[in-house]
């Protein structure tokens, strides 16, 4: 089992509908939970981190965090086209950092 | 946060030469990282630049091929040696601040 999974879309949205981005793990020593941006030939851009289970919110942006399900999500709401890019979940603990291999949206204008 | 650069942005170099990128952090941070990212593809660690120690590589990464540089804790060199085509890829900087970690803008290498 990998210690992270995470679709790699691509995923299509209208503009304005709420996105659900997700993954999933397998260790339970992950306890720091980020999320990235990554727009066509640019570096990951840090957006979100999370330590404990439950929910933080930043502008219209949700991050979501179930450590007994092992199971991580991004919410974007009003999605707008600028938010289409690569997004990547990443988990560290005992010293490594883990990242998922991205989601591809496209937000349809 | 971190604000990383790096340089160049990007080179067309032909096989067999070297190129060295440099990362340059505007505050002083413990841990920088260099990754190397395929198009389409996830990020896949190079190694680990200690500042005034080796650096740390990962399994399939030497530090023949890849040299590594971090004199201070704010800048730190990666050269990538005796190129072929199969390293034309993005080469990312990133450096750590707690658990948070922030990434420079990447370096794109052509090798014809």
């Amino acid at each position: 089992q990998k210690e992270v999974e995470q679709d790699p879309g691509p995923l299509s949205v209208p503009e304005g509908a709420i996105v659900s981005l997700n993954c999933t793990y397998s260790n339970s020593a992950f306890q720091y939970f980020m999320w990235y941006r990554q727009y066509s030939r640019k570096g990951p851009e840090l957006l979100m981190y999370t330590y404990s289970s439950g929910n933080k919110e930043d502008g219209r942006f949700t991050a979501q965090v179930d450590k007994s399900s092992k199971y991580i999500s991004l919410f974007i709401r009003d999605s707008q086209p600028s938010d289409s890019a690569t997004y990547l979940c990443a988990l560290t603990g005992d010293d490594k950092i883990i990242f998922g291999k991205g989601t591809r949206l496209h937000i349809l204008p | 946060s971190a604000v990383i650069s790096q340089k160049p942005s990007r080179d067309i170099c032909q096989r067999g030469t070297s190129l060295t990128i440099q990362c340059q952090v505007d505050s002083q941070v413990t841990m920088m990282f260099w990754y190397r990212q395929q198009p389409g593809q996830s990020l896949t660690l190079i190694a680990t630049a200690n500042q005034g120690s080796e650096a740390t590589y990962e399994s399939g990464f030497v530090i023949d091929k890849f040299p590594i540089s971090r004199p201070n804790l704010t800048f730190s060199t990666l050269t990538v040696s005796n190129m072929s085509p199969e390293d034309s890829s993005i080469y990312l900087c990133s450096a750590a601040t707690g658990h948070e970690q922030y990434f420079g803008p990447g370096t794109r290498l052509t090798v014809t």
